[in-house]
């Protein structure tokens, strides 16, 4: 059978509202980090990334934090909208490889 | 905009057998992956691929799972002699550098 699936952190806001996504990453040698957002069905979809030398970058609508300090990812998405509901993934990458963490769904109500 | 292909995109397999998923990545793309993501669960980092030879690969990418490149378009994941564990969604991502790009798997089940 199945195994125990991780339970995933839910963030609900309303439509037009600002939405804050966190994540903890583990490693202290990662030097490049990504979020990522999945919708139902489908594969992770690259919102936006940022390296270690920095500690913030802007898209369009949204914006990442890295705090090396205490190890700390933010995502922040401006004026959220329906299709912004999927849940997130937050990476980071030491190497070659892609770490994922467990994942945020975010619910928008209209 | 170019994207990653994954076929079949469910593949239902009796346990025991091989299975072999397939991969289109981005046509300029140089570095290719496998993730894999129990349901419910993270996404898992499996292989790395590059210049024809695998770079890295998670403890998960056992002496079952192998990654070819046939023809230089396809990316495979061949699974030799498939377990229930195994069932799954599988990813294959494909990169210049970075970031990776993903396709949207293919749904492994094994009975």
């Amino acid at each position: 059978g199945e195994s125990v699936g991780l339970h995933l952190p839910t963030l609900s806001v309303q439509e037009g509202d600002n939405s804050i996504i966190n994540c903890a990453y583990s490693n202290s040698a990662s030097d490049y980090f990504i979020w990522y957002k999945q919708e139902s069905g489908k594969g992770p979809q690259f919102i936006i990334d940022i390296r270690s030398n920095m500690d913030k970058r802007q898209g369009q609508r949204v914006t990442v934090l890295l705090n090396k300090t205490v190890k700390h990812l933010s995502l922040q998405i401006a004026a959220t909208q329906p299709g912004d509901s999927a849940v997130y993934f937050c990476a980071e990458m030491a190497g070659n490889m892609l770490t994922f963490g467990g994942g945020t769904r975010l619910m928008v109500k209209p | 905009e170019p994207e990653v292909t994954q076929t079949p995109s469910h593949q239902v397999t009796q346990m025991g057998q091989e299975v072999i998923l397939r991969c289109v990545p981005i046509s300029n793309h140089l570095y290719f992956y496998w993730y894999r993501q129990i349901l419910g669960q993270k996404v898992e980092f499996l292989v790395s691929f590059y210049n024809n030879e695998i770079s890295e690969k998670s403890e998960i990418f056992d002496d079952q799972f192998s990654v070819e490149r046939p023809d230089g378009s396809n990316f495979t994941l061949k699974i030799r002699s498939t377990k229930l564990e195994d069932s799954a969604m599988y990813f294959c991502a494909s990169s210049v550098g970075q970031p990776q790009h993903f396709g949207d798997g293919t749904r492994l089940s094994i009975l």
